[in-house]
């Protein structure tokens, strides 16, 4: 069974930049897996950050940016703030079958 | 603007079956795109439960696929989940999203369902 493999947690300092990944269990992420990330505060349902890589949701600063390296699907929050402490999530679409899975997510604390 | 609103019991038994339906305004569900159940555990990860096509076709999670059924109703725009069997382990907060294979678009705000006698 395939995995979506997230940092269990990081932290980034205020205005700091800081970059989240999203990988495989086995083998390599690439576009075709359209990878696509949301923020979730307690409480709250997700945020629709990014879709399909890199594409920003309406609404999403700039200072979150999506991409392929290496191996993996990355988010960057770049000039981070105290309100980007969330859970973030990654989705991988497997195709038929499993079609869409989650990662772990990653808990991103800013201090 | 689209947005969805999940309704439902929020307690259902142990081998029950939990039942929840999204209530889609601001699109026609049978325009376009995927419409989809995703829940979270209390303190856990989110996970994919199935999703619909507009066109009627179903999609579920291999771990759930023998206990869930979701249905679109376009007469009245929404779309409903089935859980069959429900034990302490389905207790979750239940959101159901609009999405395609680039991502979930848009979500609702979420239903706490628990599983108790």
């Amino acid at each position: 069974q395939t995995v979506v493999t997230q940092e269990p947690s990081f932290s980034v300092s205020p205005g700091g930049t800081v970059t989240l990944t999203c990988g495989l269990s086995s083998g390599s992420v690439s576009t075709s897996y359209y990878p696509s990330w949301y923020q979730q505060t307690p409480g709250q349902a997700p945020r629709t950050l990014i879709y399909s890589t890199n594409t920003r949701s309406s609404g999403v600063p700039d200072r979150f940016s999506g991409s392929i390296l290496g191996n993996k699907a990355a988010l960057t929050i770049t000039g981070a703030q105290a309100d980007d402490e969330s859970d973030y999530y990654c989705v991988l679409y497997m195709g038929s079958g499993t079609n869409w899975v989650f990662g772990g997510g990653t808990k991103l604390t800013v201090l | 603007q689209v947005q969805l609103q999940e309704s439902g019991p929020g307690l259902v038994k142990p081998s029950e079956t939990l039942s929840l339906t999204c209530a889609v305004s601001g699109y026609s569900i049978s325009s376009g795109y995927y419409w989809g159940w995703i829940r979270q555990p209390p303190g856990k990860g989110l996970e994919w439960i199935g999703s619909i096509y507009h066109s009627g076709s179903t999609y579920y999670n291999p771990s759930l696929k023998s206990r869930v059924t979701i249905s679109v109703d376009t007469s009245k725009n929404q779309f409903s989940l089935k859980l069959s069997s429900v034990t302490a382990a389905d207790t979750a907060v239940y959101y159901c999203a609009r999405l395609s294979i680039m991502g979930f678009k848009d979500w609702g705000q979420g239903t706490l369902v628990t599983v108790s006698s």
